[in-house]
């Protein structure tokens, strides 16, 4: 069965500018999840997803938005892009909330 | 929120048994503790999830005090290819938002 694929992997921006992350579960899994990463904060939660509603958010500024569809695929975007949104932006999926998540390769945001 | 803490480092020699705690004080009183282990360049990878007690599977054992505000993960017999940075996710009881523990990065030498 097809992994957690992430799209696009790699992204550079510049400051000011929008973005908009793409997420596709495993085929099954109605619960996705975002986390972004870097070396000075580490793993935060973003936001978590459960048959198309936000059952939660982390604590981000309102820049930082997402989504969910009916097909469980996600979409984060995050607007007026700062040099510190420069991370990776994980996401993860699951059967249910809270259980085993299965997270795709990243995308790598580098904001100039 | 939740303050999950682990040690930053820790180095082993191949067939070791190793043991990883995470401190979380203000667990959510439902949620699973779960562990994960992240390669250079590559999404965080279950190792193993459980509530309380003690859990094992094929790679490895999860220990949870009844007070739930810690968690050791136990590697029984580690190999170079367990060089890795292992980390703790729960969630906090206040708002119920996943948080990662701080990471811990293990060296295996042979």
């Amino acid at each position: 069965k097809a992994g957690v694929t992430q799209t696009p992997r790699y992204l550079i921006k510049t400051r000011g500018q929008q973005v908009t992350l793409s997420c596709s579960p495993i085929s099954g899994h109605r619960s996705v999840s975002w986390y972004q990463q870097t070396p000075g904060q580490g793993l935060q939660f973003l936001f978590e997803y459960f048959s198309e509603t936000q059952r939660n958010k982390g604590n981000f500024p309102g820049r930082f938005s997402g989504r969910q569809f009916s097909n469980s695929r996600s979409e984060m975007n995050v607007s007026t892009l700062e040099l510190g949104d420069s991370a990776l932006y994980l996401c993860a999926s699951s059967t249910r909330d809270r259980d085993e998540q299965y997270f795709g390769p990243g995308t790598r945001l580098t904001v100039t | 929120l939740a303050k999950t803490t682990q040690p930053i480092s820790m180095d082993s020699y191949e067939g070791q048994e190793v043991n990883i705690t995470c401190s979380h004080n203000n667990i959510a009183t439902n949620d699973y503790i779960t562990w994960y282990q992240q390669f250079p360049s590559q999404g965080p990878r279950f190792i193993i999830q459980g509530y309380k007690t003690k859990v094992t599977n094929e790679v490895a054992s999860l220990f949870i005090p009844a007070d739930r505000k810690s968690s050791t993960l136990s590697l029984p017999r580690v190999s170079l290819s367990d060089t890795a940075v292992y980390y703790c996710l729960v969630g906090d009881r206040g708002t119920d938002k996943l948080i990662f523990g701080t990471g811990t990065r293990l060296q295996v030498f042979p």
